[in-house]
């Protein structure tokens, strides 16, 4: 059974910065790409960013460019996503979400999601 | 970048009730269209890819079409097990999201 767990969540000042983790079992991590996606509270949701399974081909949605930084350990079966320079929009529930290797840009699996606030 | 319009925003409806939603793409993204259901606290769930492809274990009540700008989704006969927020999805570009189309009781 596919599992991703996301862990890093919390509260960080704005201008801050955050890692978080998402843990994946149940299926060959290193075959996948892998996405990130959040959403704000009360509403829809925001592609973030992905990486290819071998982590040559990486890709960021525009408001994120710069400031987030997506990668991956193959040996740990972990996907990361680095975030700086945080701000007060950016607070959001942030999945990590696995594509099927033969589906390009289908979101197949999902994790619970771990919660970013960005306050003072 | 490719923008994902869905209508309506929240539908009404009743138990066995017929329900579509619709999603347009600002540019044509063929049939690289996805759907997804969300319920509250819970992460989304894939039911349909390339516009008409029923994800296993996604009930048949559960229907996608279109191509190109335009997209469907029904729900043959509304389940109480369906309300719920559905998101599409383009992955001809990247990825975006349409904003929501919530289904609560009528």
């Amino acid at each position: 059974e596919v599992q991703l767990v996301e862990s890093g969540g919390g509260l960080v000042k704005p201008g801050g910065s955050l890692r978080l983790s998402c843990a994946a079992s149940g299926f060959t991590f290193s075959t996948y790409t892998m996405n990130w996606v959040r959403q704000a509270p009360g509403k829809g949701l925001e592609w973030v960013s992905s990486i290819n399974s071998r982590g040559h081909y990486i890709y960021y949605a525009d408001s994120m460019k710069g400031r987030f930084t997506i990668s991956r350990d193959d040996t740990e079966h972990s996907l990361y996503l680095q975030m700086s320079s945080l701000r007060s929009d950016d607070t959001a529930v942030y999945y990590c979400a696995s594509e099927d290797p033969m589906l390009r840009g289908v979101l197949k699996s999902w994790g619970q999601g771990t919660l970013v606030t960005v306050s003072s | 970048d490719v923008q994902m319009t869905q209508s309506p925003s929240t539908l009404s409806a009743s138990v066995g009730d017929r329900v579509t939603i619709t999603c347009r793409a600002s540019q044509s993204v063929s049939i690289w269209l996805a759907w997804y259901q969300q319920k509250p606290g819970k992460a989304p769930r894939l039911l349909i890819y390339q516009a008409s492809t029923l994800e296993s274990g996604v009930p048949s009540r559960f229907s996608g079409s279109g191509s190109g700008a335009d997209f469907t989704l029904t729900i043959s006969s509304l389940q109480p097990d369906d309300f719920a927020t559905y998101f599409c999805q383009q992955y001809d570009t990247y990825s975006t999201f349409g904003q929501g189309t919530k289904v609560e009781v009528k």
